[in-house]
């Protein structure tokens, strides 16, 4: 069964640092990893999809890493805001029938001004 | 539509009633989630519908839960005899279908079971 684990489970940094968030995952049998944010009592809103053949994507002050064989994901935030302030989920897609979502339980960050 | 569209955004029902749940996904996704986020929870999977195929039930927590997808487009979670564990939020996300699809999510529904 695949396990997903988010390091750390909380975050608070002064504004205009750089971070890095932590996922690790244990069945590498995967067709692609996604990061999200989740603001409080919202929805998901999807940064950054790794397919199982890449190794990063970048989207503004995001940068998301895959290390399929050692199960690990790296999202960085550079420059550091508070309305950066959210909890991030990662997510990866098996390529096993059923297809579904295994989240990790999230970083929450705090980002102060 | 732009987006995956849920209604309603909240609903509060007493305990012992049906609640419908209704998801909107995007215009020519061919699969549907259900998830379930509870408070301080990570999200959990509860069905998952792909095109025409049977759909895959396995985290449905109980009996009392079901859902349907008609014209392989709109969904409709329903809990039937709602608890007040099923207090939680409810997000139902669309994908195209392919393997390397990713997902868009609604912006969920909240129940509260009083």
């Amino acid at each position: 069964k695949q396990e997903v684990t988010q390091i750390p489970a909380a975050l608070s940094v002064p504004e205009g640092e750089n971070l890095v968030l932590n996922c690790s995952f244990t069945d590498s049998a995967i067709y692609n990893l996604q990061w999200f944010r989740q603001d409080p009592g919202k929805g998901l809103t999807s940064l950054l999809l790794i397919q199982s053949s890449q190794r990063e994507q970048t989207s503004g002050r995001l940068n998301a890493s895959l290390d399929k064989s050692s199960g690990r994901s790296t999202l960085y935030i550079a420059a550091s805001q508070p309305g950066d302030s959210a909890t991030y989920l990662c997510a990866v897609r098996h390529n096993n029938a059923g297809n579904m979502l295994t989240f990790g339980g999230g970083t929450r960050l705090m980002v102060k001004p | 539509g732009a987006g995956v569209s849920q209604s309603p955004s909240n609903k509060v029902t007493e305990k012992g009633k049906d609640v419908e749940l209704r998801c909107d996904p995007i215009s020519g996704h061919t699969a549907l989630y259900w998830y379930r986020q509870s408070l301080g929870q990570g999200l959990e999977f509860l069905i998952y519908f792909q095109g025409n195929s049977a759909p895959d039930k396995s985290g449905l927590p109980s009996d009392r839960f079901s859902a349907e997808r008609t014209g392989g487009s709109v969904s409709t979670l329903t809990i039937q005899r709602t608890q007040q564990e099923d207090s939680a939020v409810y997000l139902c996300a669309s994908s195209w279908g392919g393997q390397g699809a990713g997902y868009t999510f609604g912006s969920g529904t909240r129940l509260t079971v009083v």
